[in-house]
């Protein structure tokens, strides 16, 4: 168990919809990263946040956009929901956002788009 | 061409066997990761390297800063030891991690 805690396991929408992914960071942790893996793309950088401030922005779609909130726990929300947005939605915590740390990843949250 | 290249792509080996999966980036970076994915899809953080060689149980893991390149070994390979191993680096201009494609990895006992 990595400390770091995805909710849903699994979601399941439609075409056009609007969800919201949770990752609460591993206790101590202050930096929180988003990663999509998705069949033809492999891992792929999202965002990263810092104690409640955008630090690095990677390949994010307009359509998603996140944020970390006091308790340094992190949302990831995904709109107008394309098929091509299914994925395996990883969520990541460290120490602090300098290189030397190692992120630990959470179970993920698996995103059917039908 | 890829900024973080990983070889072989699939590799299946027979237990006990000492295996080795090469990751080449072409980047300047500040640390390189090694994660295992199992086969549900949970991923582990294995090793952080910014320089020489790394030891954790069965697990080594070098790297060579000037040849940007490397190494992750198993030794005394085993059947669960089967996943995906993915080489990742962060580059020295940020704090992105850029993922190579994985090497998914199968022991047979």
């Amino acid at each position: 168990d990595s400390g770091v805690t995805q909710t849903p396991k699994h979601l399941i929408t439609a075409t056009g919809q609007r969800v919201t992914l949770r990752c609460s960071p591993r206790s101590g942790d202050l930096s929180v990263y988003w990663y999509q893996q998705s069949l033809d793309q492999g891992l792929q950088f999202l965002i990263q946040y810092y104690n409640g401030e955008e630090r690095a922005k990677g390949n994010i779609l307009e359509r998603f956009s996140a944020q970390q909130f006091p308790d340094l726990h992190s949302e990831l929300n995904l709109s107008s929901l394309e098929l091509g947005d299914s994925a395996l939605y990883f969520c990541a915590s460290s120490v602090s956002g300098v290189a030397k740390n190692i992120q630990y990843f959470g179970a993920g949250t698996r995103l059917s788009v039908l | 061409k890829n900024e973080v290249e990983q070889s072989p792509q699939n590799l299946t080996a027979q237990e006990g066997e000492f295996i080795t999966i090469n990751c080449s980036y072409s980047v300047g970076i500040s640390a390189l990761h090694w994660l295992q994915q199992h086969p549900g899809g949970g991923i582990v953080s294995l090793f952080m390297l910014s320089s020489g060689k790394k030891k954790h149980g069965r697990l080594i893991a070098t790297i060579n800063i000037q040849e940007k390149h490397s190494s992750l070994h198993i030794t005394a390979s085993h059947p669960r030891d089967s996943a995906v191993y993915i080489c990742a680096v962060r580059e020295t201009s940020g704090s992105r991690l850029t993922f190579g494609e994985g090497t998914q990895l199968t022991v047979n006992p």
